[in-house]
């Protein structure tokens, strides 16, 4: 099967401009998941879709992230206006249908932002 | 808050050495346990699960985890170490209650050949 796909891989971008990253998640899985991993540190969530509808979005910061997931399928990610404490490799992932803690997790690639 | 804590930052081995990496959870009720592995270059991917029964997981690769409840501990454990195990390791942890799945800091693990 397909893996997750994301989008781009690496951007740079000086603070305060925009950003966005598109992901497209295996077909069929229901949750997606975007998680910001800072160097060095392990992955946080920022954003839990089921289906179209959020479920988590708790560690978001929605001053600046924004996330949308309108048809249940692919996802985009948006920062508006970035800091340099952003800069990070943002994953995307996917999986089954449940709400549930008992999910396993496919990852994309992740795409590397740079903030200067 | 529940959180999931890897106290090994970096750890180096030899090649055949036995391997342990730590993984401390804090209490929420019933929990759900992985360890996630990045090889160099590669995508995060699922090395083992703990959801229920035997506390004695298996994984690919050789690789095993034991979940002791008293401990809040699942830590992950390889005989014998190869140099192709060099990658980072996430212990991750969830929640029956919540379906958000929380990962430790990582462990960088260095394989000298």
């Amino acid at each position: 099967e397909a893996g997750v796909a994301q989008s781009p891989r690496y951007k740079i971008i000086e603070k305060r401009q925009s950003v966005a990253f598109w992901c497209n998640p295996i077909s069929g899985h229901a949750t997606l998941y975007w998680y910001q991993q800072i160097l060095g540190q392990g992955p946080k969530l920022l954003i839990q879709f089921q289906n179209n509808g959020v479920v988590d979005d708790s560690q978001l910061p929605k001053d600046r992230f924004s996330a949308e997931r309108l048809k249940g399928v692919d996802s985009t990610l948006k920062i508006q206006p970035a800091k340099l404490e952003d800069s990070a490799v943002y994953l995307c992932a996917s999986s089954l249908d449940r709400v549930s803690g008992a999910n396993v997790l496919t990852f994309g690639a992740g795409s590397r932002l740079t903030v200067l | 808050a529940q959180s999931v804590s890897q106290h090994n930052h970096h750890v180096i081995l030899s090649e055949a050495a036995s391997l342990e990496l730590g993984c401390n959870y804090s209490y929420g009720g019933t929990v759900n346990l992985f360890w996630y592995v990045q090889y160099p270059g590669q995508h995060l991917q699922l090395l083992l699960k703990y959801f229920s029964g035997d506390p004695l997981v298996k994984g690919i690769k050789g690789f095993e985890a034991e979940f002791i409840k008293s401990k809040f501990s699942f830590n992950l454990r390889k005989p014998s170490v190869q140099w192709s195990d060099t990658a980072e390791y996430f212990c991750a942890g969830s929640y029956s209650s919540a379906s958000k799945i929380i990962f430790g800091s990582g462990t960088r693990l260095s394989i000298r050949p």
